[in-house]
């Protein structure tokens, strides 16, 4: 079936710094590739998506390129701040018929930003 | 923008008694979904509908059911709750016929078995 892997966490940052929260996937198809945030006490928020190879999902000073030849949909931001601190989850969906909507979640990396 | 409205955004029940979570997905989406997030983990697909109709089914028990209804809310009912059964519910929407549509996720409904 179809799965996601994210690093493992959690991921603590200083402010500025540099992030990279990698993302592999194994599915049938051709999957939507999405990137989910929560932030503490909140619900899900959609970050970025990609729907095919070599699209650029960005967001808020976040990337992602979906690379097929390496199913992968890395998240990279150039300067953290703060305020990005929270859980982040890799996601793909309507990979070989399946249901679109009917996500598959990665295990969620937890990101903290000090000052 | 209107966004999925969840409600209650928390309830508390006991062991055995039953649950119901309300979902209103966003004006002119066909199509809801139901995931369930246990404490530390990923979340966890449940069942969709698209247009009042079941579309598919994940690792839904079958003391759970749902429904969607002619003004395309929908409900989640849980009984014989278990202690296990304590987690953050969310709802989703989306436009099915459009592939790249974007899923939005409402805030979640905490419920706590006690």
């Amino acid at each position: 079936g179809d799965s996601v892997t994210q690093m493992e966490g959690p991921v603590t940052l200083s402010e500025e710094a540099f992030l990279t929260i990698n993302c592999t996937y194994t599915a049938t198809g051709y999957p939507s590739l999405f990137w989910y945030v929560q932030y503490p006490g909140e619900g899900l928020q959609l970050l970025l998506k990609a729907t095919k190879a070599d699209d650029k999902g960005s967001n808020k000073g976040f990337e992602a390129t979906y690379r097929k030849e390496t199913t992968s949909f890395h998240l990279e931001k150039g300067s953290v701040q703060v305020s990005d601190s929270a859980v982040y989850f890799c996601a793909l969906t309507g990979a070989g018929g399946t249901s679109y909507g009917k996500l598959t979640f990665g295990q969620g990396t937890i990101l903290t930003v000090h000052p | 923008a209107a966004g999925v409205i969840q409600s209650p955004r928390h309830l508390i029940k006991e062991k055995r008694e039953t649950a119901t979570l309300k979902c209103y997905p966003i004006p002119r989406h066909d199509t809801v979904y139901w995931y369930q997030q246990g404490p530390g983990q990923d979340p966890q697909f449940l069942i969709s509908f698209y247009e009042k109709m079941q579309s598919d089914k994940g690792s839904i028990p079958d003391r759970f059911s749902a429904q969607q209804f002619s003004d395309y809310h929908s409900e989640l009912n849980m009984s014989s709750l278990e202690l296990g059964d304590s987690a953050l519910y969310f709802c989703a929407s989306s436009l099915d016929w459009d592939k790249g549509a974007t899923i939005y996720f409402g805030e979640g409904s905490w419920l706590t078995v006690v």
